[in-house]
């Protein structure tokens, strides 16, 4: 199985600033990496797929990079609404389908 | 407009049984794969079960397999999950997730997820 560990658990910014949050696999996923935001009382929703492509209709200010073990979620400027519990996903090895542990971003 | 909506949880003793039923619409359901995954409360996403869009390929985490069975009926939009043998670990909300494709375990629209807990 695959084991996903993001980092940090927990984030602390404010509004207007840049957010880079990390997830790393135990080995290789190649690019069949995902991001989900979760918000409380909310079903996960999509934000980017295949390690860098934005899924319709998730804003610019979100973008994905990396590849095999290391990848990275950015959030150029944060909004309010960007505060919100995020998990990365791995689909290259399944089953099973694994996430990480999630990564709180809270305002400061 | 996508909408997947999870109904028959409910409180069920450990031991017991519950099926739960995710009714589909808004898409070509037999054109994409489905999953359940669940969320214990205050923890993270743990994927339960999948299966492809013609329904020949069911696959499922450890922790459920040999007890929960995943089920389609494509003629009816609708997938399902039938839990046997329930655990007080297998409390959780149980949410359908589509694929972006027939056989993808990228999930890129959600149900509002069904509560199961177990417990005596």
């Amino acid at each position: 199985e695959i084991v996903l560990t993001q980092s940090p658990a927990t984030l602390s910014l404010s509004p207007g600033e840049r957010a880079t949050l990390s997830c790393r696999a135990s080995q290789s996923v190649i690019s069949y990496l995902a991001w989900y935001q979760q918000k409380p009382g909310q079903a996960p929703r999509l934000l980017i797929y295949d390690a860098s492509n934005r899924a319709t209709g998730i804003p610019a200010r979100f973008s994905g990079s990396g590849s095999g073990t290391d990848f990275t979620l950015t959030i150029s400027s944060l909004e309010p609404e960007d505060f919100a519990v995020y998990y990365c996903q791995q689909r290259y090895h399944w089953p099973p389908v694994t996430f990480g542990q999630g990564t709180r971003l809270e305002i400061k | 407009e996508v909408q997947l909506v999870e109904s028959g949880g409910g409180l069920v003793q450990p031991g017991g049984s519950l099926r739960l039923s995710c009714a589909a619409s808004g898409f070509t359901f037999s054109n994409y794969a489905m999953s359940w995954v669940r969320q214990a409360p205050g923890k993270g996403l743990e994927w339960v079960s999948g299966m492809s869009g013609s329904g020949d390929v069911a696959r499922y985490a450890d922790s459920v397999k040999g007890r929960f069975t995943v089920s389609r009926d494509n003629s009816k939009n609708t997938l399902d999950l039938q839990m046997d043998s329930l655990r007080a670990e297998d409390t959780a909300i149980y949410y359908c997730a589509k694929g972006k494709a027939p056989v993808d375990m990228v999930f890129d629209f959600w149900g509002q997820g069904a509560l199961v807990t177990a417990s005596s």
